[in-house]
């Protein structure tokens, strides 16, 4: 596609349930993060997908958090028992991998938990 | 760890003023500087960027320049307007290990240019 797309643009779940956010890289990036941006955390790295594994998951808050990419491409990031601090924007972004190449991002899933 | 600190905000400028929003960091290793922009109701976008020492990143009339010696990379623009009204990341990337390209941002500095 022309640009990253996540999906759903907004999300509101009650506590305690389970929710699945989308990101569709460009093609033939090889590299996707998953961000989370919250008010009073700023932007924070959760985790890096090269190809189909994550080399680096450092960044995800509980186990209440995973994420999966398949067929290097399009990768999926679950909460599990959401709780009210999960609320954030999820922004995904993608690149080619390189050292100096540009990260391109999405426009951000908006997660509320009520 | 690494890290990215940027002059807190709001900034409030009238337009044609001159602007600079001050980032500093702390990096293992030599690290790629950026500067990302987000306008209303839109994504995150590269708006400038620095791989070494020295460089100068430049567009739409922003300037940063890579200072090794003070760890900083602060933007600055001569005349700003309205329409450069948004937020101001500025971030590093990770050079090596398991986190290549990983960026890590300051927090974030909001504009706001009036007429």
């Amino acid at each position: 596609g022309a640009g990253v797309s996540q999906s759903p643009s907004n999300k509101v779940t009650e506590k305690g349930k389970d929710v699945e956010l989308r990101c569709d890289p460009i093609s033939g990036h090889t590299a996707l993060y998953w961000y989370r941006q919250s008010l009073g955390q700023g932007l924070e790295f959760l985790i890096y997908f090269q190809g189909n594994s994550a080399p680096d998951k450092s960044g995800l808050p509980s186990d209440r958090f995973s994420a999966e990419r398949t067929g290097g491409s399009v990768s999926t990031l679950t909460i599990q028992r959401t709780q009210q601090e999960d609320s954030a924007v999820y922004l995904c972004a993608s690149s080619f991998g390189d050292l100096n190449t540009e990260a391109f991002f999405g426009q951000g899933t908006r997660l509320t938990v009520v | 760890g690494n890290s990215v600190t940027q002059m807190e905000g709001p900034v409030t400028l009238s337009e044609e003023a001159f602007l600079t929003i001050n980032c500093t960091y702390t990096a293992t290793g030599y690290p790629s500087l950026f500067w990302y922009v987000q306008y209303p109701g839109e994504g995150l976008q590269l708006l400038l960027k620095a791989t070494k020492a020295d460089d100068k990143g430049s567009n739409k009339g922003f300037e940063a320049t890579y200072r090794k010696e003070t760890t900083s990379f602060h933007l600055e623009k001569g005349s700003v307007q309205v329409s450069d009204s948004a937020v101001y990341f500025c971030a590093l990337s990770e050079v090596g290990g398991t986190s290549y390209g990983k960026l890590t941002f300051g927090q974030g500095t909001i504009l706001t240019v009036h007429p």
